[in-house]
């Protein structure tokens, strides 16, 4: 079975600092990696995925995310934080041949950015 | 629009009352997706559509809960007798293409936060 660890409820940073959102994830193959933002009282959006090829992946807003295989890790970091980066972050995890859940993305519990000003 | 549409934004309703939450996918989304979002729970598989083949409603959480795709395109979940538990935000997703083709993101609707009183 996937899975995926998000070990930080909330993650405080000042504005203009670098900013890390950490996830870790289980999975018996290859994973397929996402992450999503959802501000206040909105639906999910697409951030970045890591499928295959460089480990780190760059998205959307400036994000970035390194795919580490040997700690199983997806780390989604910016290099300098803006206010408006305050959001609710999910890490997802898609194992392709899994069989009948390989469509499933299995979510984390969410990591609550707050830039200082 | 372009996005995915889901009807009602917010549902108030009474302990044992039914309800049914609309989805309507972008247009061409062979698979849908629902999700629940409770408080500090991340978002919890509920079912999965894709093209002409039975669903996997392996996450619906009891038989209240069901589920239907009509034409292959607007879904419709429906809660039955409903109980203060089932008060969340239901999440609609939509992609492209499903099974293990799909290396692309889900589009998400903006949910339909329901509240059991």
């Amino acid at each position: 079975a996937q899975s995926v660890a998000q070990p930080e409820d909330q993650v405080n940073v000042a504005e203009g600092n670098p900013l890390t959102v950490k996830c870790t994830y289980s999975v018996s193959g290859n994973p397929y990696l996402f992450w999503y933002v959802q501000y206040p009282n909105r639906g999910l959006q697409f951030l970045l995925k890591y499928i295959t090829g460089d480990n780190l992946v760059k998205g959307s807003y400036g994000f970035e995310a390194e795919f580490n295989k040997s700690q199983t890790s997806f780390h989604l970091k910016k290099p300098s934080a803006l206010v408006s980066d305050s959001a609710l972050y999910f890490c997802a995890v898609r194992d392709p041949y899994s069989g009948a859940g390989s469509y499933q993305l299995t979510f984390g519990k969410g990591t609550k950015l707050s830039v200082i000003p | 629009g372009a996005g995915v549409s889901q009807s009602p934004s917010n549902k108030v309703t009474e302990k044992g009352k039914d309800v049914e939450l609309r989805c309507d996918p972008i247009s061409g989304h062979t698979a849908l997706y629902w999700y629940r979002q409770s408080l500090g729970q991340g978002l919890e598989f509920l079912i999965y559509f894709q093209g002409n083949s039975a669903p996997d409603k392996s996450g619906l959480p009891s038989d209240r809960f069901s589920a239907e795709r009509t034409g292959g395109s607007v879904s419709t979940l429906t809660i039955q007798r409903t109980q203060q538990e089932d008060s969340a935000v239901y999440l609609c997703a939509s992609s492209l293409v499903g099974g293990r083709a799909n290396t692309g993101e889900l589009f998400f609707g903006e949910g339909s936060r329901l509240t059991v009183l």
